[in-house]
């Protein structure tokens, strides 16, 4: 069962537009929202996260949204830059911080052009 | 946030063989993790390796095909077994970051391909 469903699958961008990437999740009990960012050849790294407590945290080009009575989520990538290019994961877990497990969306690949 | 090396990088390996990739991270950590991650795919957990015994797999994967030591807190090794060409993925190890909002750092990951 797909717990985190991520859209789009693919994404291209001009540069200096917005990038906006959407998470839904089905588990009212997740409680840790994080997006992580991979290029070619590399793990994911963590970009950014946010818990319901807040609907927004913005980290300076990127924002997280988050809709807890629509159990949405999304990350917008504003002045998207060519090096934004790659693929976005949002993740949701549960529990306290320090023993959750991660359950990742199925990915966007996100391309920036000149 | 805490560093992960992950060896090998990537190999490719004959059908029925087995490959033991390692993961030593920089600094003690509680929680480290295994993952999947199939070409072009998201991540899938494999198992959460536990420090003096033994992990726990989720739903799909059994310690026999994949089996996890945990000897400290900073090393820990995931074996495929038996392989074959189905288990050509990307494994990833992932540790978890205690005391910060840094969340879950992640190695390069180990590309494996089976012959």
């Amino acid at each position: 069962q797909q717990q985190v469903k991520q859209s789009p699958q693919s994404l291209i961008v001009q540069k200096g537009g917005i990038s906006i990437i959407n998470c839904a999740y089905e588990n009212t009990a997740f409680d840790y929202f994080p997006w992580y960012q991979q290029f070619p050849g590399k793990g994911p790294a963590l970009l950014i996260a946010i818990r319901p407590d807040v609907s927004e945290k913005k980290e300076g080009r990127f924002t997280i949204s988050f809709n807890k009575s629509a159990k949405q989520f999304s990350l917008h990538i504003m002045d998207s830059q060519p090096g934004d290019s790659a693929t976005y994961f949002c993740a949701a877990s549960i529990g306290n911080f320090g023993n959750e497990k991660l359950t990742f969306g199925t990915g966007t690949r996100l391309t920036i052009i000149p | 946030s805490a560093v992960i090396s992950q060896k090998p990088s990537r190999d490719i390996c004959q059908r029925g063989t087995s490959l033991t990739i390692q993961c030593q991270v920089d600094s003690q950590v509680t929680m480290m993790f295994w993952y999947r991650q199939q070409p072009g795919q998201s991540l899938t957990l494999i198992a959460t390796a536990n420090q003096g015994s033994e992990a726990t797999y989720e739903s799909g994967f059994v310690i026999d095909k994949f089996p996890i030591s945990r000897p400290n807190l900073t090393f820990s090794t995931l074996t495929v077994s038996n392989m074959s060409p189905e288990d050509s993925s990307i494994y990833l190890c992932s540790v978890e970051v205690a005391g910060a909002f840094y969340g879950y750092t992640f190695g390069s990951g180990t590309r494996l391909t089976v012959v």
